[in-house]
């Protein structure tokens, strides 16, 4: 079957450091996406990882390991505009679609 | 460039009825997927256009069914709502694999 997991909620204070892991078991792996959405908007770009290691791209980094199934977005100096859900996603299938987890809600504290 | 345009951004429908969703590509894409969100969950996909033809579906009943134009835009139908139709439905283009984008949504909520 088709599994993406990560945890359900997070909690971290302003300035501070959060990783947020993903596992997961798809038939197939072309890629992996990280994903920011705030409440009752779209799903907005952070990272894509194809490749084992690290990706690192402003306050946000990515990992992957394709032979552990599995990732984790860091995040660095948290802003409290950081409070958000941020999504794991495999493009798997011979037509590429994305499979997403649940999300993780992230919440930063003064 | 302009980006993936939705419309409309909310809609409230009665069981039963039918809708139609709408989806503008981002220029340059040729592939548009479309995914279902409810509430507190991860996307989910339901199918996927190319090149005007259906290229792959995910878990849904055929009352869920599509189009995509000569133009790459995209409509979403869904027949027969029921109360479990009630989500945000995300349109994502993008050409081939390269460059997923998303647009804002539609958020439909069936009564």
């Amino acid at each position: 079957g088709q599994n993406i997991d990560q945890p359900t909620e997070m909690t971290a204070t302003e300035g501070a450091i959060v990783q947020i892991n993903c596992t997961y078991q798809t038939s197939g792996f072309n890629g992996l996406f990280w994903y920011q959405q705030h409440a009752g908007e779209a799903p907005t770009f952070l990272s894509y990882n194809v490749l084992d290691g690290l990706e690192e791209k402003g306050r946000f980094s990515s990992f992957l390991s394709r032979s552990k199934g599995y990732s984790y977005l860091l995040l660095k100096e948290l802003q409290m505009k950081d409070s958000a859900s941020y999504l794991c996603a495999v493009l798997s299938g011979g037509y590429n679609k994305l499979i997403f987890g649940a999300g993780t809600r992230l919440a930063v504290h003064p | 460039e302009t980006g993936v345009t939705q419309s409309p951004t909310h809609l409230i429908k009665t069981r039963g009825q039918q809708v139609t969703l709408r989806c503008s590509s981002q220029s340059g894409h040729n592939t548009v997927s479309w995914y279902q969100q409810a509430l507190g969950q991860g996307p989910q996909f339901i199918f996927q256009y190319y090149r005007e033809e259906e290229n792959g579906r995910g878990n849904f009943p055929p009352r869920f069914s599509g189009l995509q134009f000569p133009n790459y835009s995209s409509e979403l139908n869904v027949n027969a709502l029921e109360l479990d139709d009630s989500a945000l439905y995300l349109c994502a283009s993008s050409l081939g694999t390269v460059g997923y984008t998303f647009g804002s949504g539609t958020r439909l909520t069936v009564v």
